[in-house]
């Protein structure tokens, strides 16, 4: 199993429209969470964090559900800039910041 | 403020070369890290560092080196290189005592192997 599992997608969707992104993760004693993005051939940048509460961030909401070990991304209005691969991403904190990258999500907002 | 910086952006290598990929931070980041990412596919770490003097292998690390001898270089070394090295190489840094695991990732280096 993988460590962090994530639907390749692409999720094709119109401007305006919510979609939601989940990712499932093996390890149980991950400490802490992330959604990154990806543009094409550029670098992952930092998203957001995710916490256990749920968590805001303008028309993007991230939660975690530690007993089922799934951290969930909605984009709400998805704008024609929000086109990118999202990565989840678990820090497995095992003596050291051990992040482990999901193979990301892929979305493609059309007009 | 640069943040982490990768050179070169762009290598085509033949079968058998070596080369190193150059990674500076200036953030004063105890943690780098080596990533690779083939087509479609995640990032795999390659090695890491907790801070200068002190490397480990991750899940990928075979055909490559690195040293950490201050705690802004992290160079990733190839000795033989194989087509199965064509990929694109992220540095990555991050700090302890930063929101426990955010990285800051360099523009990356896409290498092929020829």
């Amino acid at each position: 199993r993988k460590e962090v599992e994530q639907d390749p997608g692409p999720f094709n969707v119109p401007e305006g429209a919510t979609v939601a992104f989940n990712c499932t993760y093996s390890n149980s004693a991950s400490q802490s969470f992330f959604w990154y993005r990806q543009d094409c051939r550029k670098e992952p940048k930092l998203l957001m964090s995710v916490y256990s509460s749920g968590n805001e961030d303008g028309r993007f909401t991230a939660q975690l559900n530690r007993a089922s070990q799934y951290i969930s991304l909605l984009i709400r209005d998805s704008k024609l800039s929000d086109s990118a691969t999202y990565l989840c991403v678990v820090n497995e904190r095992t003596g050291f910041q051990k992040l482990v990258f999901g193979t990301g999500t892929r979305l493609l907002v059309s007009p | 403020n640069a943040g982490v910086t990768q050179t070169p952006k762009f290598r085509i290598l033949k079968i058998g070369q070596s080369m190193t990929l150059q990674c500076t931070q200036d953030m004063n980041h105890n943690y780098m890290y080596w990533y690779r990412q083939d087509p479609g596919m995640g990032l795999k770490l390659i090695y890491y560092s907790v801070g200068a003097g002190i490397t480990d292998k991750g899940e990928v690390p075979n055909g490559y080196n690195v040293s950490r001898s201050t705690t802004e270089d992290f160079p990733l070394r190839l000795e033989l290189a194989a087509p199965s090295q064509t990929s694109v190489y992220f540095c990555a840094s991050s700090s302890p005592g930063d929101s426990v695991g955010r990285a800051f990732f360099g523009q990356g280096t896409r290498l092929t192997v020829v």
